[in-house]
């Protein structure tokens, strides 16, 4: 089992819809989950950070944690064709100081945003 | 406030050199992570530095090396390049370990 998986993509949704990116994360001491985006030969960039359960909204996204499921998803609304990228979900297992600096990446979601 | 910066953005390389690679973090940052990207792999974590001491590494061979000064900057060192090394080389920055990490450019690495 991959420690982070999402969903497999590639993803396609017309403008203006909402786009539901998922991940699945396997260490329950997983303490910090990240969304980030990833234009074709850019570097990530980060879009939300979530630390407990319940969502998280910031402007169009919002994040979604569920630690007992060990489920962490991204809801895109009103989504735009500028949202075309690679949505990468990325889970810091640091517990006790044991994995500093850490993240584990998912293999990351293809979203095309057609008009 | 500036980001993370990453020099060079691009290198060529031949199978046995070595090459250093350099990352300039958020001011104020003092965790350095190193990934590599490939298609094949995703993103792998190197290692993390933080004031001047390797606090973690991945699961990479020894020829995979880092360092951090005590103005944070970090260097990565690859000694003995492989084909296989061919990869986009992040570096990432955060205020601590648990914080959100931000990411340079890259430094792309192409060996011949």
């Amino acid at each position: 089992q991959k420690e982070v998986e999402q969903n497999s993509g590639p993803l396609s949704v017309p403008e203006g819809a909402i786009a539901s990116l998922n991940c699945t994360y396997s260490d329950r001491v997983s303490q910090s989950f990240f969304w980030y985006r990833q234009y074709s030969g850019k570097s990530p960039e980060l879009i939300m950070s979530i630390y407990s359960n319940g969502d998280k909204e910031d402007g169009r996204f919002t994040a979604q944690l569920n630690k007992a499921s060990q489920y962490v998803s991204l809801l895109i609304r009103d989504s735009q064709p500028s949202d075309s990228a690679t949505y990468l979900c990325a889970v810091n297992q640091d517990a006790g100081g044991t994995s500093y600096g850490k993240l584990t990446f998912g293999q990351g979601t293809i979203l095309t945003v057609h008009p | 406030k500036a980001g993370v910066t990453q020099t060079p953005r691009y290198l060529i390389k031949t199978r046995g050199q070595q090459v250093t690679l350099s990352c300039s973090p958020i001011s104020g940052h003092r965790s350095v992570s190193w990934y590599q990207q490939t298609p094949g792999q995703g993103l792998q974590f190197l290692f993390e530095y933080f004031s001047e001491t390797q606090r973690n590494k991945g699961n990479f061979p020894g020829r995979f090396s880092g360092r951090q000064f005590s103005n944070s900057r970090s260097e990565m060192n690859v000694s003995t390049l492989e084909l296989g090394d061919s990869a986009l080389y992040l570096c990432a920055s955060s205020l601590d370990s648990l914080k959100p990490q931000h990411f340079g450019d890259g430094t792309r690495l192409s060996i011949l």
